[in-house]
């Protein structure tokens, strides 16, 4: 069985700092990673997903995710917050076996402090 | 191109009573998987459909049911309903069931038992 780590629940950053968010995964196979964000009272959003090939991964609104097989993480990081980017952030897993299906870390809440 | 609509967007009923939510998938996708997310919590898998066919089943009771039409739309169905059913239900779509494919999310339908 696969499981999602998100090490840290609420992350407070003053605007135009830089953040990171944490994911580390556990899994016997391959893995697909995925970020997504949601923001008040909508449904989630897709931020970036890692497939295969480089470990670097940009998406959109700035943000870009490194996939470390070593250490099983997919950690994500944007240089500059803006208030925009208060929301709650989810690292989700899936695997090439049976059912696409999605298995989610407890998310991440992001506050941007002005 | 119209995303994942979902409806009713808010719901009440009572313990013991049965709920149907609804789903359209984005235009294109005839997978649609269904989330149950509580509060403060990820999301977590309920079940796809695929082709008018449940595709995989997470660790939800059989009171838990559903349904996809021939225009890739779903239906969740859930029987005698428990106050822990309250939570945030959200309906994903994609372009197939495999794995890599990104899930797109509606804005789910919030579901409250008394």
């Amino acid at each position: 069985a696969q499981s999602v780590t998100q090490l840290d629940s609420q992350v407070p950053v003053f605007e135009e700092a830089p953040v990171e968010l944490r994911c580390n995964y556990s899994s016997s196979v391959s893995v697909y990673l995925f970020w997504y964000v949601q923001y008040p009272n909508q449904g989630l959003q897709l931020l970036l997903k890692y497939l295969s090939g480089s470990t670097l991964v940009k998406g959109i609104n700035g943000f870009e995710a490194e996939f470390n097989k070593s250490q099983t993480s997919f950690h994500l990081r944007k240089p500059s917050v803006h208030i925009s980017d208060t929301a709650e952030y989810f690292c989700a897993v899936s695997v090439n076996q049976g059912a696409q299906k999605l298995v989610f870390g407890q998310g991440t809440r992001l506050t941007i402090n002005p | 191109e119209t995303g994942v609509t979902q409806s009713p967007t808010h719901l009440i009923k009572t313990r013991g009573q049965q709920v149907t939510l609804r789903c359209s998938s984005q235009s294109g996708h005839n997978t649609v998987s269904w989330y149950q997310q509580a509060l403060g919590q990820g999301p977590q898998f309920i079940f796809q459909y695929y082709r008018e066919e449940e595709n995989g089943r997470g660790n939800f009771p059989p009171r838990f049911s559903g349904l996809q039409f021939p225009n890739y739309s779903s239906e969740l169905n859930v029987n005698a309903l428990e106050l822990d059913d309250s939570a945030l239900y959200l309906c994903a779509s994609s372009t197939t069931p495999d794995s890599n494919q990104p899930q797109h999310f509606g804005d789910g339908t919030r579901l409250s038992i008394l």
